[in-house]
C-alpha cells in the first residue's frame, strides 16, 4: 500500500513567489492535514482538510491556503512568500474525523526561500 | 493552553542506556496523548499513543507514564539502541470535531555504541 506521497521534494523560491506543494494520501483516508516544520520549532499546525472541506486552521496569515480535491489529494499554497516561510511542510493523512486516531505523515517538501 | 512543552531539546544516551523524554501540557480538555518518532529525510510516524485513563502504557522497549493531576508525560524508551536515534516528538489532542495534534518541539536523541 502506498503511503503519503509528497511532491516537489525541494522547492526553492524568491521572496514574493508564490509556492504550490502536493499531497496524495493514502488510499481510503478522507482526511489531509499539513504542517510546517521550521528549525527548532517542531511541527506547527497550518490546515486540515476533510471531504474537500477546510475544517480547522492553524495560527497562520491568509496567505497559507489550499484546497482538498475530490479525489481528496491536497494542495497547499503560500503567497507573498517571505524568508521564515523556509521550512519542511508535512503532509499527513487519516481516516478518521471525530475520533483522534493516527496520522500518516509524507516525506515532506523542502521549501527554501531566499 | 494549547502548547505542549516537552524537554530535554536533546538528548545522548550510551548503548542500553534508558532514554527518557518529558512533556507537559496545559489545556486539560487534552484526551490523547501519542509520541512520534522521525528519523532523518523521513515524516514522523507513530510509536506509540495513551489516553487519559491509564497511567502508563508499554509497548516492546517503549513506555509512555501519564499522570494527569500534574499534566505531564513521558517516553521512556529501555535498553537503547542505536538505531533508536531520531527526533522524538509528542503531541496532545482533544477528540472531538476540530481534531488537530499539537506537538512539542522535539528531542533529538543520541544514543551511542
Amino acid at each position: 500500500e502506498a503511503g503519503v506521497t509528497q511532491s516537489p521534494t525541494h522547492l526553492i523560491k524568491t521572496r514574493g513567489q508564490q509556492a504550490t506543494l502536493r499531497c496524495s494520501p493514502i488510499s481510503g483516508h478522507t482526511s489531509v492535514y499539513w504542517y510546517q516544520q521550521a528549525l527548532g520549532l517542531g511541527l506547527q499546525f497550518l490546515l486540515w482538510y476533510d471531504e474537500g472541506e477546510e475544517r480547522n486552521r492553524g495560527n497562520f496569515p491568509p496567505r497559507f491556503s489550499g484546497r482538498q480535491f475530490p479525489n481528496y489529494s491536497s494542495e497547499l499554497n503560500v503567497n507573498a512568500l517571505e524568508l521564515e516561510d523556509s521550512a519542511l511542510y508535512l503532509c499527513a493523512s487519516s481516516s478518521g474525523t471525530r475520533a483522534a486516531g493516527e496520522l500518516f505523515f509524507g516525506e515532506g517538501s523542502r521549501l527554501t526561500v531566499l | 493552553q494549547q502548547q505542549v512543552k516537552q524537554s530535554p531539546q536533546s538528548l545522548i544516551v550510551q548503548k542500553g542506556g534508558i532514554s527518557i523524554i518529558n512533556c507537559a501540557y496545559e489545556n486539560t480538555a487534552f484526551d490523547y496523548f501519542p509520541w512520534y518518532q522521525q528519523f532523518p529525510g523521513k515524516g514522523p510516524a507513530l510509536l506509540i499513543a495513551i489516553r487519559p485513563d491509564v497511567s502508563e502504557k508499554k509497548e516492546g522497549r517503549f513506555t509512555i507514564s501519564f499522570n494527569k493531576s500534574a499534566k505531564q508525560f513521558s517516553l521512556h524508551i529501555m535498553d537503547s539502541q542505536p538505531g533508536d536515534s531520531a527526533t522524538y516528538f509528542c503531541a496532545a489532542s482533544r477528540m472531538d470535531s476540530s481534531y488537530k495534534l499539537i506537538f512539542g518541539s522535539g528531542t533529538r536523541l543520541l544514543v551511542r555504541p
